[in-house]
């Protein structure tokens, strides 16, 4: 398959826990990229290959993969996380990369 | 401080050829693992990726839009070129150009603002 699909859109109240979910084929072989993108902004790198977060990136930020499903966890959501969330992995060849469809996140 | 910045039309008429430099600074494209390359993101819509072109020459395009593109270097210059053929307005979009490293999935740590291309 060379597709990744996430949940439209997900909500969660200021500082509970959400967990955003990318369900693919290749994700049983691939580690899983996310990135974050708020409104007229572009995106930027929030986890990458197996729970690595860049400088910079709040340790609330995690990831977890259990088969064809990765997941994005926000520990303690807070009102600057609402945005839109993006995953991103190779397809199922290998050869080619692809992102997700985005969920957008709505802090409560 | 790694910067990549986007230049190139912001309006091309349908059918013709659209060209788009990246150019960056703040690292080589010579570096073992390192691969810059194209995301785009029609206005309300997701992310999509474009085309990839890494340290070895190597080039990989999006399936569905690989007879249209071609992805260069030159790394002396730190500039990447990005063509697309035979434009069409379901091209608008902002197009990102983004470096990548680190992983076999090549997660994208710099991204470029983003320039806005409309077909019309």
């Amino acid at each position: 398959s060379s597709e990744l699909t996430q949940d439209p859109a997900v909500s969660v109240a200021l500082g509970q826990t959400v967990k955003i979910t990318c369900h693919g084929d290749s994700l049983t072989s691939y580690y899983t990229n996310w990135y974050q993108q708020k409104p007229g902004q572009a995106p930027v790198l929030v986890i990458y290959a197996k729970n690595n977060r860049p400088s910079g990136i709040p340790d609330r930020f995690s990831d977890s993969n259990s088969g064809n499903t990765a997941s994005l966890t926000i520990t303690g959501a807070q009102a600057e996380d609402e945005a839109d969330y993006y995953c991103s992995s190779r397809d199922t060849s290998g050869d080619h990369l692809i992102f997700g469809g985005g969920t957008k996140l709505t802090v409560l | 401080q790694i910067t990549l910045k986007e230049s190139g039309p912001t309006l091309v008429k349908p059918t013709q050829t659209l060209t788009l430099t990246c150019s960056f600074s703040g690292f080589s494209l010579s570096t073992i693992g390192m691969g810059v390359g194209w995301i785009r993101q029609p206005p309300g819509k997701a992310l999509e990726w474009v085309s990839l072109i890494y340290w070895d020459d190597d080039k990989r395009y999006r399936p569905s839009l690989k007879s249209r593109l071609t992805i260069t270097k030159d790394t002396s210059k730190n500039q990447v070129v990005l063509t697309m053929t035979n434009m069409d307005p379901v091209d608008t979009a902002t197009y990102y150009c983004v470096r990548g490293s680190g992983s076999y999935t090549l997660p994208f740590h710099n991204w470029g603002q983003g320039i806005l291309v409309t077909v019309s």
